[in-house]
């Protein structure tokens, strides 16, 4: 089953414009993780944050936690037209046995016009 | 320093028929996980293998096995197969439960 849903499911932008996508989930976690997906292959990994991180920045990605919301955001900025994808949040739950199991939302597809 | 490896990159198979997938992990990771993906969807847990066991089990049915060899290579069989079986078969690798997973490129299975 999926932990929870990501907003929007579809998003279309210019680019240099700013894209952000939101993600909800249901239980306690150990960190929360965003993966990029590019034409249904494999899944690159852009950013880890842990339940005890609000913020993390890696490049043109900023990440925001809010555990009391069970919530999630990325934002990229200036975002370009390779940045075209999908885009999944997962997460850890805490927790003894997760053992690092990841559950993921349905994703937000990404489309970024030259 | 290779990255996750899947083979095949694709396969077909009919229903009933029997399938085994081929991860070999990044260097230096002990831990390999499965995930199937349907179209449109997120990838879902299938189960997980460390130091050559199953460590832990998604909500998939007894047709799916698997196995991690001394080299933390693994393998994902499923039997019988379904139409419903149909496709991207992910394998993931990591050092540390709680750390990033790297994923290879995937297996995309067409059961007909």
């Amino acid at each position: 089953s999926q932990q929870g849903e990501e907003d929007p499911q579809a998003l279309s932008i210019q680019e240099g414009e700013n894209a952000t996508m939101n993600c909800s989930y249901k239980t306690s976690i150990n960190n929360l993780q965003w993966y990029r997906q590019n034409s249904g292959r494999g899944l690159v990994h852009l950013i880890l944050i842990r339940s005890n991180e609000r913020e993390k920045h890696s490049g043109r990605l900023r990440v925001t936690l809010d555990t009391s919301k069970k919530s999630s955001s990325l934002l990229i900025t200036a975002s370009r037209a390779a940045d075209t994808a999908s885009y999944f949040c997962a997460t850890v739950s805490r927790g003894g046995t997760s053992y690092g199991k990841l559950t993921f939302g349905q994703g937000t597809i990404l489309t970024v016009h030259p | 320093d290779a990255g996750v490896t899947q083979s095949p990159t694709h396969l077909i198979k009919t229903r009933g028929q029997q399938v085994t997938l081929r991860c070999s992990p990044k260097s230096g990771h002990d831990t390999v996980s499965w995930y199937q993906q349907a179209l449109g969807q997120g990838p879902q847990f299938i189960f997980q293998y460390y130091e050559e066991e199953e460590r832990q089990r998604g909500n998939f049915p007894d047709r799916f096995s698997g196995h991690q060899f001394p080299n933390y290579s693994s393998e994902l069989n499923v039997n019988a197969l379904l139409l419903g079986d149909s496709a991207l078969y992910l394998c993931a690798s990591t050092l540390s439960s709680y750390n990033e997973q790297f994923f290879g490129p995937g297996t995309r299975l067409t059961v007909l």
